[in-house]
């Protein structure tokens, strides 16, 4: 199994809050990733990491921002959520670019 | 055009037949594959990885054809359990690129 962990698992809050969602994993993994994923769709790329101090956006677009200081921590922020933002978000890692992804849970958004 | 196209299904398949679905992937150059499994609001797990002709993980058989450019996936023996969204993925241009999923819903 995968040791790589997302909180919180579900969170409902005000719109225009400022939020920050954890993704940590203890694998030593230089690639990390965030995906925005709708019920029943697909999954979007919206942030990477290939190592720390290196993010970059994904394929689609996000208002959320990323920070890597730590190899093994990269949490995803929303200055001021909006309901628009209500959504599942899944952190994955990897070892190289080429190879298979581990997900976290995931957390589940929902902005009122 | 997608980097990975996938028929979204549902495939709705009797318990203990045999089904298979194909995945497209745009780049020549890819290198690496992979099936995951995705059930209803969960999050993606790995099924097999894909590498040179194919691979065989039990009741689950992925193919690779390079020269048309797509993989397979066939499930034998089908369980209730295995229903669920089957995502195929392909590297492209240093990225995983994920397809859109196929359902597949196995049925009593």
């Amino acid at each position: 199994e995968a040791d790589i962990y997302q909180t919180p698992r579900y969170l409902v809050i005000g719109t225009g809050k400022k939020i920050t969602l954890e993704c940590s994993q203890t694998m030593g993994h230089d690639k990390m990733y965030w995906y925005q994923q709708d019920p029943g769709m697909e999954l979007h790329l919206i942030h990477y990491s290939y190592g720390v101090n290196s993010t970059e956006k994904g394929d689609l677009s996000s208002e959320s921002t990323v920070s890597r200081i730590r190899t093994e921590h990269f949490p995803l922020t929303l200055e001021s959520a909006r309901p628009s933002h209500t959504s599942q978000y899944l952190c994955a890692s990897s070892r190289d670019v080429d190879q298979p992804q581990h997900f976290g849970d995931g957390t589940r958004l929902s902005i009122l | 055009r997608k980097e990975v196209e996938q028929d979204p299904g549902p495939f709705n398949v009797p318990e203990g037949a045999t089904v298979a679905f194909n995945c497209t992937y745009s780049n020549s150059a890819s290198q690496s594959f992979f099936w995951y499994r995705q059930d209803c609001r969960k999050e993606p797990k790995l099924l097999m990885s894909v590498y040179s002709s194919g691979n065989e993980d039990g009741r689950f058989t992925a193919q690779l054809n390079r020269a048309s450019q797509y993989i397979s996936l066939l499930i034998r023996d089908s369980k209730l359990s295995d229903s669920a969204t089957y995502l195929c993925v392909s590297d492209s241009w240093g990225k995983l690129q994920f397809g859109a999923g196929t359902q597949v819903v196995v049925t009593p």
